[in-house]
């Protein structure tokens, strides 16, 4: 597609229950990342994705937190049993191999995650 | 660890300039950014400066690094009401694979 896509927009959940959110990426960019945006507050890192290496975990807050990525494409963050303080908003980008020089990381809009 | 520090809020009149101002800890940052983010938008990348250069310009936008005192700023030249947005100073740094976020500066502009 023409630029990443976060399904869905806006999520309002039970406290305990697991949410299921899902970035598509730019075509043919191999790095994908996570990030969590509470309110009035900066964005905090979650997860990295480069190809097919192991992904950079050191941002997930706790073991609630899954993200999974098949490849270069689709991506999915779980979240399990979900807690109140996880409300924010959940934001998705991708680039070209990150690493290798200074590319764009271009931003999806990213899921307001509301837990109720 | 890294840390990147801004003040949450400025207002400037339509037509000054605006100055937002950034600190980072990480003396191996090795790429350095300003991003806007308007309400109900995802982040736009604006400009970004590489850490051997001390001034970026790019039309209305000059971004000036200090590397000594690990201090970035970014100036709006004849601030719109269009500029009206979040910016979030990020940094990136050798061996890593994040970019670290700054908390974002409000930048409200006046009649």
């Amino acid at each position: 597609g023409a630029g990443v896509s976060q399904s869905p927009s806006n999520k309002v959940t039970e406290k305990g229950k697991d949410v299921e959110l899902r970035c598509d990426p730019i075509s043919g960019h191999t790095a994908l990342y996570w990030y969590r945006q509470r309110l009035g507050q900066g964005l905090e890192f979650l997860i990295y994705f480069q190809g097919n290496s192991a992904p950079d975990k050191s941002g997930l807050p706790s073991d609630r937190f899954s993200a999974e990525r098949t490849g270069e494409s689709v991506s999915t963050l779980t979240i399990q049993r979900t807690q109140q303080e996880d409300s924010a908003v959940y934001l998705c980008a991708s680039s070209f191999n990150w690493a290798a020089k200074n590319t764009e990381a271009f931003f999806g809009q990213g899921t307001r995650l509301t837990v109720v | 660890g890294e840390d990147v520090e801004q003040s949450l809020f400025l207002s400037v009149r339509e037509g000054d300039s605006s100055v937002i101002n950034c600190t980072y800890t990480d003396s191996s940052s090795t790429y350095l950014y300003w991003y806007k983010q308007e309400p109900g938008a995802g982040l736009q990348l604006l400009t970004y400066i590489f850490s051997n250069m001390d001034m970026k310009q790019d039309q209305r936008l000059t971004v000036l690094l200090n590397k000594k005192d690990k201090h970035l700023s970014l100036r709006i030249a004849d601030t719109q009401t269009g500029d009206s947005a979040i910016y979030f100073c990020a940094e990136k740094s050798a061996g890593y694979n994040k970019l670290i976020f700054g908390a974002g500066t409000r930048l409200a502009v006046h009649p």
